[in-house]
Order: C-alpha cells, then sequence, then structure tokens
C-alpha cells in the first residue's frame, strides 16, 4: 500500500517569503513516481512536477524546486519569492510502478499574503 | 481548450435521486480515472479505464456507483439512490496509454451537493 503524509495543514506567508512544503511517502515499491499538483481556488488540479524514484537529481523551475531524497523518503518543495497567485492547495502523490491510480497526501494549503 | 472537461459543474440534489456526471478526456490519452475529493482531504482513487476495459474499481465503490466508457472515448460515473455522505468534488483525470510514468491531468470536476 502505497501512503503519503503531508504534516503540514496551513502555511501563511508574506510575499516575496520562502515557503518550504513537506512530503513524506511509504511505499514497497522499489520503483514509484512521485507528483506535486497544485489546486487553486477554482479547484481543478494543475500538474506541476513528477520524479522517478531511480533519479535523485534535484529541480529547480523559476521558482519552484523541488528535493527528492530517497533514504528519509521525503519529496519537499519550496516556492522562492512567493506571489500571491501561489496561493492555493499542494498535493504530493504518490504511484507504484505498474500501479495506475495515485495516492495523495491530504494537502497543505498555502496563503501568501500581499 | 483541450484539456480534460467535466459536466456539470455543480449538481445539487436531493437524497435518493439519481445523478449522472460526463468526463470528456484529452483525445489522445486512452487512460481515464475518477477520483472523488471531499473537504480538506486530498483526492481518493474510484475506478480507472483503459480504452473501454474498466481495469480496476476501489472499495469505495459501492454498489451504487457505476462507471462506464463505452467506446474508450467520454465517461460517466452514476451515482442511484444518491445518500448525504455522497457530497464531494468528483474529478476526472486522463493520462497517456503503456507506461506508468505518465502524469495524470484533471478536470475541473463536479461539485455534488446531496441536501
Amino acid at each position: 500500500a502505497q501512503k503519503v503524509t503531508q504534516a503540514q495543514t496551513e502555511i501563511s506567508v508574506v510575499e516575496k517569503e520562502d515557503v518550504t512544503l513537506d512530503c513524506v511517502y511509504e511505499t514497497r515499491d522499489t520503483t514509484y513516481y512521485l507528483f506535486w499538483y497544485k489546486q487553486p481556488p477554482s479547484g481543478e488540479l494543475v500538474f506541476l512536477i513528477r520524479r522517478n524514484s531511480f533519479d535523485e537529481q534535484n529541480e529547480i523551475s523559476g521558482r519552484y524546486s523541488w528535493n527528492f531524497q530517497k533514504s528519509t523518503s521525503s519529496f519537499n518543495f519550496t516556492i522562492t519569492a512567493s506571489q500571491v497567485v501561489d496561493s492555493a492547495v499542494y498535493f504530493c502523490a504518490l504511484r507504484g510502478l505498474g500501479d495506475y491510480k495515485l495516492s495523495f497526501g491530504a494537502g497543505t494549503t498555502v496563503t501568501v499574503r500581499a | 481548450d483541450t484539456g480534460v472537461s467535466q459536466d456539470p459543474r455543480h449538481k445539487i440534489t436531493k437524497r435518493g435521486q439519481n445523478v449522472t456526471f460526463r468526463c470528456d478526456p484529452i483525445s489522445e490519452h486512452n487512460r481515464l480515472y475518477w477520483y472523488r475529493q471531499t473537504l480538506g482531504q486530498g483526492p481518493e482513487f474510484l475506478t480507472y479505464f483503459q480504452n473501454e476495459a474498466q481495469l480496476e474499481k476501489s472499495r469505495l465503490l459501492s454498489d451504487r456507483f457505476s462507471a462506464e466508457r463505452p467506446k474508450g472515448s467520454f465517461s460517466t460515473l452514476e451515482i442511484q439512490r444518491t445518500e448525504q455522505g455522497d457530497s464531494a468534488m468528483y474529478l476526472c483525470a486522463s493520462s497517456l496509454g503503456t507506461g506508468s510514468s505518465y502524469e495524470q491531468y484533471f478536470g475541473p470536476g463536479t461539485r455534488l451537493t446531496v441536501t
């Protein structure tokens, strides 16, 4: 069984602050895939990134960066210089090799205040 | 717009009524998924289609729920004899075929309220 834990329920920051979202996962699969999705107030889940378990290289995309550490089963997400438009619920998700469904964490609500 | 679309966006129904939701996936995607999301929680998997074949169903999908994808294109999710506990956002997603690494793209969801 796959399990994803996002311990932070809500994070509130002032614009331009950095914010890091934690994600810890459990799986028995040796090959698996990790994802981050953003859900703005409109409700639609927006895909942000996929990371394969055999690729531990960290990634940066604009103001977003991801830190994957297999040794601690963590896949953390940092928004640098946050903006009001970053306000949303962010979900971490996991899928095992050969599996089809995503297992989501409970989400972290990020509020960026002007 | 070539993304995943869902209809209706909102549905209010009385307990005991039947409801049906539709999902149109991205056209070249042969995999289609249904999830349910309740307030304050992440989406939970309901069922999955590859083309027209329903390959997996969650135990969350009671016998009051049925999903179809008759021609491997759009899908419908029907809930019979709705209960207040069925109130949730129903999300549809689609992805490309043969590998398991392909990301799922979600539609805007159908918010169901059962009164």
